[in-house]
């Protein structure tokens, strides 16, 4: 049962572009959705995260859009550079000290 | 610093062998988790672990595996008799009640 959906797995922008990343969850009793970046050979770092409560939350060129009614989640790299290039996971979990659902991860590559 | 550093950095080990994956969380918290990622794979949840017990385990925490703070400071996994498909990186992470997870660097498991 995947509790969280991710999508597309890989995408390729070009600098000064915006990579755009969706989730959708199953679970209503989710109520805390982070986004974690990750470089290779590393664990994964939390990026942002949102709870229910608000619609969107901004952090520097990070942005999550959260959509409850739909159940569904994003995460938006604006004015992307290479050093954005990483995997890309959403996950959700109820409560925030709760394990985890990660999705599948989407690999972004900012070409120069 | 890494605020969670885990040891080895890198196990390889014989099919049927016992291994302990270690992690150091600094600072005092409650909450500790165990997370596994095979190659190329997604992060699936192994087991949380708060106030020294542990709180929920997943369907892939069977018998074979085992957590302990022994000294209130380390936090390790041990698997029992290691299988090839063990073969993974296992993160350490600790919780920021309610605000995420820290997430140590991994351990790379290669059972071969």
């Amino acid at each position: 049962q995947q509790q969280v959906k991710q999508s597309p797995q890989s995408l390729i922008v070009q600098k000064g572009g915006i990579s755009i990343i969706n989730c959708a969850y199953e679970n209503t009793a989710f109520d805390y959705f982070p986004w974690y970046q990750q470089f290779p050979g590393k664990g994964p770092a939390l990026l942002i995260a949102i709870r229910p409560d608000v619609s969107e939350k901004k952090e520097g060129r990070f942005t999550i859009s959260f959509n409850k009614s739909a159940k569904q989640f994003s995460l938006h790299i604006m004015d992307s550079q290479p050093g954005d290039s990483a995997t890309y996971f959403c996950a959700a979990s109820n409560g925030g000290d709760y394990k985890l659902s990660f999705g599948a991860g989407t690999t972004v590559t900012v070409r120069a | 610093e890494p605020e969670v550093t885990q040891t080895p950095s890198h196990q390889v080990t014989q099919m049927g062998q016992e291994v302990i994956l270690r992690c150091v969380p600094i600072s005092n918290h409650l909450y500790f988790y165990w997370y596994r990622q095979i190659l190329g794979q997604k992060v699936e949840f192994l087991v949380s672990f708060y106030n020294n017990e542990i709180s929920e385990k997943s369907e892939i925490f069977d018998d074979q595996f085992s957590v302990e703070r022994p000294d209130g400071s380390n936090f390790t996994l041990k698997i029992r008799s290691t299988k090839l498909e063990d073969s993974a990186m296992y993160f350490c992470a600790r919780g920021h009640q309610g605000a995420g997870y820290t997430f140590g660097s991994g351990t790379r498991l290669t059972v071969v």
